[in-house]
């Protein structure tokens, strides 16, 4: 595709739930990023997947966030039993592999927990 | 010390000046610098990056960058209300880690 989709673009959950968010980077892109955003804060990063190296977890607030890529292409996003702190608006980036390439973002994913 | 600082805003300019937003980083091996626009509500979208020392311009947009001094700066030039926005300065100090910054509200008064 011409740029980063993400979906769904809204989800509303109960808490409790599991919820899953998905990306689809821009065609050729080897790295992947997700972040969250919080309403009027900045970007705070989960975890970051480089080709096929190991993805950069350190950005994951708990155990109950996983995310996977799978081919190289397409990530998960994974929040198990959501709580109403998980609420922000979730985005999705990629970009070429370098230290010289810039990262382009997808309209993000608002979620909601009630 | 945290690695990206910005000033948080909200920087006020009048319409037609110029808006001066800055970013320091904590980590000097950092090779490449971007500057992110926000409007409320949306994704951020790129607007400038550099790599080498001195001012890099695109139409009303200056980037500078002293890596000496740990600094990045973004002028935009003849401020319109349309540059209304969050700037988020974001650095890579390593092959694919990237840090953003905390983001500079802009406002441009008509």
């Amino acid at each position: 595709g011409a740029g980063v989709s993400q979906s769904p673009s809204n989800k509303v959950t109960e808490k409790g739930k599991d919820v899953e968010l998905r990306c689809d980077p821009i065609s050729g892109h080897t790295a992947l990023y997700w972040y969250r955003q919080s309403l009027g804060q900045g970007l705070e990063f989960l975890i970051y997947f480089q080709g096929n190296s190991a993805p950069d977890k350190s950005g994951l607030p708990s155990d109950r966030f996983s995310a996977e890529r799978t081919g190289g292409s397409v990530s998960t996003l994974t929040i198990q039993r959501t709580q109403q702190e998980d609420s922000a608006v979730y985005l999705c980036a990629s970009s070429g592999g370098g230290a010289f390439y810039e990262q382009y973002f997808g309209p993000g994913t608002r979620l909601t927990v009630t | 010390q945290k690695e990206v600082e910005q000033n948080s805003g909200p920087l006020s300019v009048p319409e037609g000046a110029i808006a001066s937003l800055n970013c320091t980083y904590s980590d000097r091996g950092s090779q490449s610098f971007f500057w992110y626009r926000q409007y409320s509500g949306k994704s951020p979208e790129l607007i400038m990056f550099i790599y080498s020392n001195g001012d890099k311009e695109d139409g009303r947009f200056t980037a500078q960058l002293n890596k000496a001094s740990q600094y990045v700066s973004l002028l935009i030039r003849d401020s319109q209300p349309s540059d209304s926005a969050t700037y988020l300065c974001a650095v890579k100090p390593s092959y694919d880690k990237v840090i953003f910054g905390p983001g500079t509200s802009l406002s441009v008064i008509p």
